[in-house]
């Protein structure tokens, strides 16, 4: 088992530009999200998925779009890249929404310039 | 919403010593506490959790408390060796709410040799 995968591991945008953080997870997880980490302020919850074609959103929602087709992916889409959202971005899944342990990936960095 | 408050965020030990790091949160219905670990350029990993019918949970070096009526959990790390030396995370969750955790500010815990 791979776990939880997350590509690009480093991304470096230009203010403006769209790009697609990919995640994906083989462990049959049904709760699946994106979280963001700044210094000094934790990790922030963007989006979360219950399951496939359901997703809500977390603390900090704005700037990013999420859909989650199939059980296994939950790609974090940014439409226009801005200099805010310059961060570390980590995926994470777990068994249920009742079964809270939660795996996370190695996370992606990303710098918008 | 739930708010996390963690303290303190850095903290420096001698080999050997205990290590101690205390969090607060702000809903009384939270009731899921899980304590991550992270280490340099990886995500973050559980290293122990409780939940709000047990009062102490112990996994040989580290112990977690929790204090339901003063809404707050701490983690404790014995004889601590430089290997520990990581961020430490507390979150906090709902039952149902599987991993939408909410995280405290992280305490970067180094352990000299």
């Amino acid at each position: 088992n791979a776990g939880v995968t997350q590509t690009p591991k480093f991304q470096v945008l230009k203010t403006g530009q769209s790009m697609t953080l990919q995640c994906a997870q083989d462990m049959n997880h049904e709760y699946m999200s994106w979280y963001r980490q700044d210094p000094g302020m934790g990790l922030r919850l963007i989006h979360y998925s219950v399951g496939a074609g359901i997703t809500d959103q977390g603390e900090v929602p704005n700037g990013y779009n999420v859909s989650r087709s199939t059980t296994e992916d939950f790609p974090l889409r940014l439409l226009s890249a801005a200099p805010s959202q310059t961060s570390v971005y980590f995926c994470a899944s777990s068994y249920s929404s009742r079964v809270a342990e939660a795996f996370f990936g190695q996370g992606t960095r990303l710098t918008v310039v | 919403g739930e708010n996390v408050e963690q303290h303190p965020s850095t903290l420096s030990v001698q080999e050997g010593d205990s290590a101690v790091i205390k969090c607060t949160y702000s809903d009384s219905a939270s009731n899921y506490f899980p304590w991550y670990k992270q280490e340099l350029g990886k995500g973050p990993q559980l290293i122990i959790d409780i939940r709000s019918n047990v009062g102490e949970k112990k996994d040989q070096r580290i112990a977690v408390t929790l204090n339901k009526t003063a809404k707050h959990f701490s983690l404790h790390i014995t004889e601590t060796q430089p290997e520990d030396s990581a961020v430490y995370f507390c979150a906090a969750s709902m039952s149902g709410q599987g991993g939408k955790l909410i995280f405290g500010q992280g305490t970067e815990l180094s352990v000299k040799p």
